[in-house]
């Protein structure tokens, strides 16, 4: 069976700091992946998806960025955060064909909180 | 273009009374439309899909939903609410014209009162 697995789980970082998420699947080949952001008492932002190595594309521009050097991993990461960063961060796949009839499947999620 | 929208933001019910968290949706394509649950602090999980099969889909913890064309609705149910339903859903719309695009409504807070 297919298994998402992110980290870390909770961090809590100083403005200006970099960041690094981390995210693979195990059990499937060749997933879409995706990180969404789910700031407080709001729905979900799509941020990043992949459809394969390399290929990044960017649903909202800011001063984040994701990269895909591995088949199955997804790192969302930021040079200097901001306030406005902090939020629910998850990562999500889907099966690589037929995309949009994909589901979407979740992993437990990221709480960044920046002070 | 499509879009999803959940009718009621907030939704309270007695432990033991039915549930209905109302999802409309608008789509050029035929759809395949979802629904998640969102446990505080964790990822969204997956309650149910249609995707252009049985109008009628049951999903897990005893969840169901109706994809009704007409009315452009998709309304999640449940007989019996539990306490452990308590939780953020989320209906999710995904067209099947390959254009990368999948929308999550806002979310339907579920409270249950004991």
């Amino acid at each position: 069976s297919q298994t998402i697995h992110q980290w870390p789980a909770t961090l809590v970082q100083p403005v200006g700091s970099p960041l690094s998420l981390e995210c693979t699947v195990e059990g499937t080949s060749n997933p879409n992946l995706y990180w969404y952001r789910q700031a407080a008492g709001r729905g979900l932002q799509l941020l990043f998806y992949s459809v394969g190595i390399g290929q990044i594309s960017s649903e909202v521009p800011q001063n984040l960025s994701a990269s895909r050097p591995q088949d199955r991993q997804f790192i969302l990461s930021s040079k200097k955060l901001l306030l406005s960063d902090s939020g629910f961060y998850l990562c999500a796949w889907s099966v690589g064909t037929a995309w949009a009839r994909g589901t979407i499947y979740f992993g437990e999620g990221s709480w960044l909180t920046v002070v | 273009a499509q879009s999803v929208t959940q009718l009621d933001s907030h939704v309270s019910v007695s432990e033991g009374t039915p549930v209905l968290l109302r999802c409309n949706y608008s789509s050029s394509y035929s759809p395949s439309l979802f629904w998640y649950v969102q446990h505080p602090n964790k990822g969204l999980q997956l309650l149910l899909k249609y995707t252009s099969a049985a109008t009628l889909v049951k999903g897990i913890n005893g969840f169901e939903a109706e994809f009704k064309k007409s009315e452009t609705s998709f309304h999640l149910t449940k007989p019996s609410a539990h306490m452990s339903d308590a939780a953020e859903y989320f209906c999710v719309v995904s067209e099947g014209a390959g254009g990368f695009k999948t929308i999550f409504g806002a979310g339907t807070r579920l409270f249950v009162k004991a």
